[in-house]
């Protein structure tokens, strides 16, 4: 069965503490993202990659890095975590062929 | 560039009856139209797409149309259930990256 997995499904770290998200995909898939969702407003995209070493801003990129250096993993870094980042963080990836996301189950995120 | 547009927000369907959720987007060169089903705790999963040269799809009790001329396209539940308790997505694309919908609350009453 296809998968991508999310390194933790529950996670609290301290204000300024560096955090990384780890994301891993099994379908050989170009395209990865990360989004966050907090409740009533869906879906915002963070950054995305469409290669290896490349990556792209997307909505809401402040406080955020990636890194890409294999095509199967993609890691969402915060530099120095704030309580406004607590959110559920999803990873998700699609091949250049065809459009469709596979997600992950998602990394629950407390900053205290 | 592109904008999508969900409706309701909040569904509340007898079970066994139909529900219709729809979304309206802005950019005509969008010709990929994905639905995803979110059970809580969990990750978004794709229920059913649709590509610009279709006009209707279905699988088993679920059915998307697509209105390119009026730029919209709706999910189709029939016979609900209560598994189908959830948040469902649309979400429209010319490319790579998905436009999201802000999502439907779709409850089932016993």
């Amino acid at each position: 069965d296809v998968k991508v997995t999310q390194s933790s499904r529950y996670l609290v770290k301290r204000t300024g503490e560096k955090v990384f998200l780890e994301c891993v995909q099994d379908m050989d898939h170009e395209n990865m993202f990360w989004y966050r969702q907090d409740p009533g407003l869906g879906l915002r995209l963070i950054y995305f990659s469409y290669d290896v070493k490349m990556k792209e801003k997307g909505d809401i990129p402040e406080g955020y890095s990636v890194s890409r250096e294999k095509k199967e993993r993609f890691s969402l870094i915060l530099e120095s975590a704030s309580t406004n980042q607590t959110s559920m963080y999803l990873c998700a990836s699609s091949s250049a062929v065809h459009y469709g996301y596979t997600f992950g189950s998602g990394t629950r995120l407390t900053v205290v | 560039g592109e904008n999508v547009e969900q409706h309701p927000s909040t569904l509340s369907v007898q079970e066994g009856d139909s529900a219709v959720i729809k979304c309206t987007y802005s950019d005509s060169a969008s010709n990929y139209f994905p639905w995803y089903k979110q059970e809580l705790g969990k990750g978004p999963q794709l229920i059913i797409d649709i590509r610009s040269n279709v006009g209707e799809k279905k699988d088993q009790r679920i059915a998307v149309t697509l209105n390119k001329t009026a730029k919209h396209f709706s999910l189709h539940i029939t016979e609900t259930q209560p598994e189908d308790s959830a948040v469902y997505f649309c979400a429209a694309s010319s490319n790579y990256q998905l436009i999201w919908g802000a999502g439907t609350k779709l409850i089932i009453k016993p």
